[in-house]
């Protein structure tokens, strides 16, 4: 079946650091692909999206482009904050699912930024 | 506007107990979602409503789970004879349709099963 796989963390960056968070997916459809967060103590936001090959979804100075060629999506930023400290979530919802999104989660990444 | 929320925010119960968790959804969202996230894991999908039917409940793990929607608003996830691998937080999500639009996610429930 579809999944996930993300890179396990916790990751731990200096301020202004650069920041990449690696995620790949299995998929039997043409799925659209998704980066979550969950700041402490909140719900999960979404962050960014791309629903096709070779797209780029960015937000707040993240991004991450779609790659079917290497069934990737990483997510990375080019300097990190101390308020980026949250657990990150890749996700996939396949468009066969039937006109909605299913969505399928990987295990989360937790980033830590110190100052 | 108001978010999701969801009650209670903590829920301790035990073996074998019967539990109720709720979620009011973004008012006008006719889609609802709820999950289910083990400690140290991603959400996993249970169960999606349009309107006031459930779609797609091929994520409920067995039959103690069920959940309605009776108005196509308010959703009750019940379970019953929970067990200790229940213990996880339950999250709701909505969406203003089905069509691939952003879900927006509750705070969730965190059911411990002693």
């Amino acid at each position: 079946g579809d999944s996930v796989t993300q890179m396990e963390g916790p990751v731990t960056l200096s301020e202004e650091a650069f920041l990449t968070i690696n995620c790949t997916y299995t998929a039997t459809g043409y799925p659209s692909l998704f980066w979550y967060v969950q700041y402490p103590g909140e719900g999960l936001q979404l962050l960014l999206k791309a629903t096709k090959a070779d797209d780029k979804g960015s937000n707040k100075g993240f991004e991450a482009t779609y790659r079917k060629e290497t069934t990737s999506f990483h997510l990375e930023k080019g300097s990190v904050q101390v308020s980026d400290s949250a657990v990150y979530f890749c996700a996939l919802s396949d468009r066969i699912s039937g006109g909605y999104n299913k969505l399928i989660f990987g295990a989360g990444t937790r980033l830590a930024v110190h100052p | 506007g108001a978010g999701v929320s969801q009650t209670p925010s903590n829920k301790v119960t035990e073996k074998g107990k019967y539990v109720e968790l709720r979620c009011d959804p973004i008012s006008g969202h006719t889609a609802l979602y709820w999950y289910r996230q083990s400690l140290g894991q991603g959400p996993e999908f249970l169960i999606y409503f349009q309107g006031t039917g459930a779609a797609d409940d091929s994520g409920l793990p067995n039959d103690r789970f069920f959940a309605v929607r009776p108005e196509g608003s308010v959703s009750t996830l019940k379970i019953q004879r929970t067990e200790r691998g229940d213990s996880a937080v339950y999250l709701c999500a909505s969406s203003p349709s089905g069509a691939y639009n952003e879900q927006f996610f509750g705070p969730g429930t965190r059911l411990t099963v002693l």
